[in-house]
């Protein structure tokens, strides 16, 4: 089992939709959470950054975490053409160990 | 555009062949990552550097090296070369070494093995 689980999609919306993403993650040393938008094998590009459980928000987007069911979220309300990209869900443990641990990637197209 | 210069951008090579990627970090980051992004695997951690020392390494292949140079920039050394291993190689950079720290990627190095 991964440690991060993320729906591959792909995932497509009208214009204007709100979107929501989700990622599940197993290991409950994860403190840290970010959301990538990727554009075509791009590099990772960071949107959201969160620490511990709740919510924030940025503009269109929302970052939602849940730790007692290991639940990460992202909502993007009216979507744009331009926000069609792959986004990865991330998490990071606090201690020691600092490297990112990625879920798959949900592929999202937004129609005009 | 993060500040994370990867170098090169593209790279075809021979089967058992060596190259060395390179990457720049942002101006002031002391950290650096370099992942692995193939279709079937996503988005693979392989190695941290910390000025200049090791700090976490992940399911890096034996064949595969690192190493972070005094002035921060950092190189991934791939040697003997196989099919598997064409991927698009990421850089990342991030302030300090502590969990927590935004990290910032590089736009990638696409290798491709033939």
């Amino acid at each position: 089992q991964k440690e991060v689980e993320q729906d591959p999609g792909p995932l497509s919306v009208p214009e204007g939709a709100i979107v929501s993403l989700n990622c599940t993650y197993s290991n409950s040393a994860f403190q840290y959470f970010m959301w990538y938008r990727q554009y075509s094998r791009k590099g990772p590009e960071l949107l959201m950054y969160t620490y511990s459980s709740g919510n924030k928000e940025d503009g269109r987007f929302t970052a939602q975490v849940d730790k007692s069911s290991k639940y990460i979220s992202l909502f993007i309300r009216d979507s744009q053409p331009s926000d069609s990209a792959t986004y990865l869900c991330a998490t990071q443990p606090s201690g020691s160990a600092r490297q990112l641990t990625f879920g798959s990637g949900t592929q999202l197209t937004v129609l005009p | 555009d993060s500040g994370v210069t990867q170098t090169p951008k593209h790279l075809i090579t021979a089967t058992g062949q060596r190259v060395t990627l390179r990457c720049s970090p942002r101006s002031g980051d002391l950290s650096v990552y370099w992942y692995q992004q193939s279709l079937d695997q996503g988005l693979q951690f392989l190695i941290q550097y910390y000025n200049g020392e090791e700090r976490a390494k992940g399911n890096i292949l034996e064949r595969f090296s690192a190493q972070q140079f005094p002035d921060l920039h950092s190189e991934l050394n791939l040697s003997s070369l196989e099919l598997g291993d064409s991927a698009l190689y990421f850089c990342a950079s991030s302030a300090s070494a502590g969990a927590g720290t935004e990290a910032f990627f590089g736009q990638g190095t696409r290798l491709t093995v033939v």
